[in-house]
């Protein structure tokens, strides 16, 4: 089984609807990162969570939520979805005191 | 603003030959520079990292060089394959954040046969 899983993998949705991206991994890894990408801007950064205390936001914040329900768990929601959310997601994961990070196999996000 | 600057352009080149891809940073003192592979559709993968006071690091056919001083990261992969074929992504870490990166777009190498 993937140490980083994604769900949905992929999801097309309309304008103005709530949506929820949905993270798990098994790693044993406190610190989890949800990423964008979209083509010629690259990754990045949404929020991160350092413990389930801990949330930041990242570069690209607005637009977005999250809720660490769980060491395990890292949810990304689109309260209501405009079509620039239109992007692939992805969920990656790091150990504290590694730097290196695990990527999920990412959401491709449809918002019509 | 910090920023981090792949080639843009797609690297081609022949099998058997080394590739060089460069990433180059400003408005940052990073204590380490990351080095990723992602291959179309999928989630990048960590390939290595260096820190600041180490000059170069290999891993099998890849070699990473570190200039603090020209801030500019070498990434070089030897007797490249078609397999190595791939955009590869250099990651700094984020001001103050601790673990976060700041990743550059990348750049796309293609090795033909």
């Amino acid at each position: 089984d993937a140490d980083v899983t994604q769900t949905p993998r992929n999801r097309i949705t309309k304008t103005g609807k709530r949506i929820m991206l949905e993270c798990s991994q098994t790693k044993g890894h406190d610190r989890m990162y949800w990423y964008r990408q979209d083509p010629g801007l690259g990754l990045r950064l949404i929020y991160y969570s350092f413990d389930v205390k801990d949330i930041n936001k990242g570069e690209i914040s607005d637009g977005y939520s999250v809720s660490r329900q769980a060491q395990a768990k890292f949810s990304l929601s689109l309260e209501s979805a405009i079509p620039n959310q239109t992007a692939l997601y992805f969920c990656a994961t790091s150990r504290g005191g590694n730097y290196e990070q695990y990527f999920g196999p990412g959401t491709r996000l449809t918002v019509t | 603003s910090q920023k981090i600057e792949q080639n843009s352009e797609a690297l081609n080149i022949q099998e058997g030959k080394t590739a060089t891809l460069t990433c180059n940073y400003t408005n940052y003192s990073p204590a380490y520079l990351q080095w990723y592979r992602q291959d179309p559709g999928r989630g990048p993968v960590f390939l290595l990292l260096i820190r600041e006071n180490e000059k170069e690091k290999r891993k099998e056919r890849l070699k990473v060089t570190f200039d603090t001083t020209l801030k500019q990261s070498l990434f070089h992969i030897t007797a490249s394959q078609p397999a190595d074929s791939a955009t590869y992504l250099c990651a700094l870490d984020i001001l103050n954040s601790g673990y976060a990166l700041n990743f550059g777009k990348g750049t796309s190498l293609l090795v033909t046969p």
